[in-house]
């Protein structure tokens, strides 16, 4: 129905590197892609998001890439930080359905080596 | 910043007691719902609330749990006798006018039912 897969599971990156983080869904009704960071001991907050009218969408060091034929999405986080280190979920969904819930994918722990 | 706040953020409590968990919402939102996240897994949907009244639910939401909106500011989840497995980290988030609108989470109540 909503299958969404998110990968990796975990991902270590060095300070400075490039952070790549995938989601691949089946509905192809959704339309909009957003990505979510979560911090230990907090919720989850919007971090960026695209609309499949765009292949890419670029908010300081974030990115999305959108493949709507492969249907994938990807954030990438350029100059990784420290302060990166998050739990990441990808959540598409069919924006202007009934339905305005949010369906997490499993999430991606992402840590940032000093 | 206006943001979502909960209390509290963490409550103990025996197998089979009730709990209410609070949350007061962003002041002009509308849209109010419960999500929840077991340790080391991802958030998942419990239920939407507006118009004071469930616009919907997920499985997980059985009839011990309740939700409220008592007053205009305040919106509670209720689980009436806590099981083991209702031990959780339950976020409150809120959105504005429009189903859609980008959703605030609140840094979450952690539960551990004992």
């Amino acid at each position: 129905q909503q299958q969404v897969k998110q990968s990796p599971q975990s991902l270590i990156v060095q300070k400075g590197g490039i952070s790549i983080i995938n989601c691949a869904y089946e509905n192809t009704a959704f339309d909009y892609f957003p990505w979510y960071q979560q911090f230990p001991g907090k919720g989850p907050a919007l971090l960026i998001a695209i609309r499949p009218d765009v292949s890419e969408k670029k908010e300081g060091r974030f990115t999305i890439s959108f493949n709507k034929s492969a249907k994938q999405f990807s954030l990438h986080i350029m100059d990784s930080q420290p302060g990166d280190s998050a739990t990441y979920f990808c959540a598409p969904r069919s924006q202007y359905s009934s339905a305005s819930k949010i369906i997490f994918g499993s999430g991606t722990r992402l840590s940032i080596r000093p | 910043e206006p943001e979502v706040t909960q209390t509290p953020s963490h409550q103990v409590t025996q197998m089979g007691q009730e709990v209410i968990l609070r949350c007061v919402p962003i002041s002009n939102h509308l849209y109010f719902y419960w999500y929840r996240q077991i340790l080391g897994q991802k958030v998942e949907f419990l239920v939407s609330f507006y118009n004071n009244e469930i616009s919907e639910k997920s499985e997980i939401f059985d009839d011990q749990f309740s939700v409220e909106r008592p007053d205009g500011s305040n919106f509670t989840l209720k689980i009436r006798s806590t099981k083991l497995e209702d031990s959780a980290m339950y976020f409150c988030a809120s959105s504005g006018g429009l189903p859609e609108d980008t959703q605030y989470f609140g840094p979450g109540t952690r539960l551990t039912v004992l």
